[in-house]
């Protein structure tokens, strides 16, 4: 079945460093991809989606582009901020048509003062 | 705007118990969710409905039973409490599917299995 795999488990940064957050994807087609997220206490808010090949989806300064040939959606911030610590998770549309996302593992992203 | 209101909050049972958590909606969104999360596992997802009265089982499904009696509600019960089982329970709703609408969450029911 379709699957998400997110690499990093935690990162830790400095205010101001740079941000890649990596996510790969199993799935047949052209699934949506999405990036969520989940600030302590709160669900998961939806961050911004892709659907085509090298189509970029960003919001809030944060940027992703569907690579279809690495079958990849890697997230991506210039400068991140303190405020930006906060659990990141990458999800695909189902192929198969279903109505439902399949959630990666989630990386706890810390970002120092 | 709207909002996706979980209750309880928090949840504490016993081992064997059967629990049951509500989840109501005020966006009128057709499809609703049920998500199990696990730290280091994600969110996994138990039950989903696309609409008032109908049930699709997730990956997660076994130990569970949903209701969607109403387009505005969708509850979810743990048949049979696992001993020392914590988790965090997400309720969602979408507009139209996972592929192509977006899911807004509540802020989950956190179960504690004494």
């Amino acid at each position: 079945g379709d699957s998400v795999t997110q690499t990093e488990g935690q990162v830790a940064l400095s205010e101001e460093d740079f941000l890649t957050i990596h996510c790969n994807y199993s799935a047949s087609g052209y699934p949506a991809l999405f990036w969520y997220v989940q600030y302590p206490g709160e669900g998961p808010q939806f961050l911004f989606r892709a659907s085509r090949d090298k189509e970029k989806g960003s919001s809030r300064g944060f940027e992703a582009t569907y690579d279809k040939g690495t079958t990849s959606f890697h997230l991506r911030k210039a400068s991140v901020q303190e405020s930006d610590s906060a659990v990141y998770y990458c999800a695909l549309g189902d192929s198969s048509g279903s109505w439902q996302l399949i959630f990666g593992s989630g990386t706890q992203l810390t970002v120092m003062p | 705007g709207g909002i996706i209101t979980q209750t309880p909050k928090f949840l504490i049972g016993q081992e064997g118990q059967k629990l049951t958590l509500k989840c109501q909606q005020n966006f009128n969104h057709d499809t609703m969710y049920w998500y199990r999360q696990d730290s280091g596992k994600g969110l996994r997802l138990i039950y989903y409905s696309i609409t008032e009265n109908d049930l699709q089982k997730g990956d997660l499904s076994e130990g569970y039973d949903a209701s969607r009696e109403k387009k505005s509600s969708f509850s979810l019960t743990v048949t049979s409490a696992q001993k020392n089982e914590m988790a965090v329970f997400l309720c969602a709703s979408s507009l139209d599917g996972g592929n192509t609408g977006q899911l807004y969450f509540g802020e989950g029911s956190k179960l504690t299995v004494l």
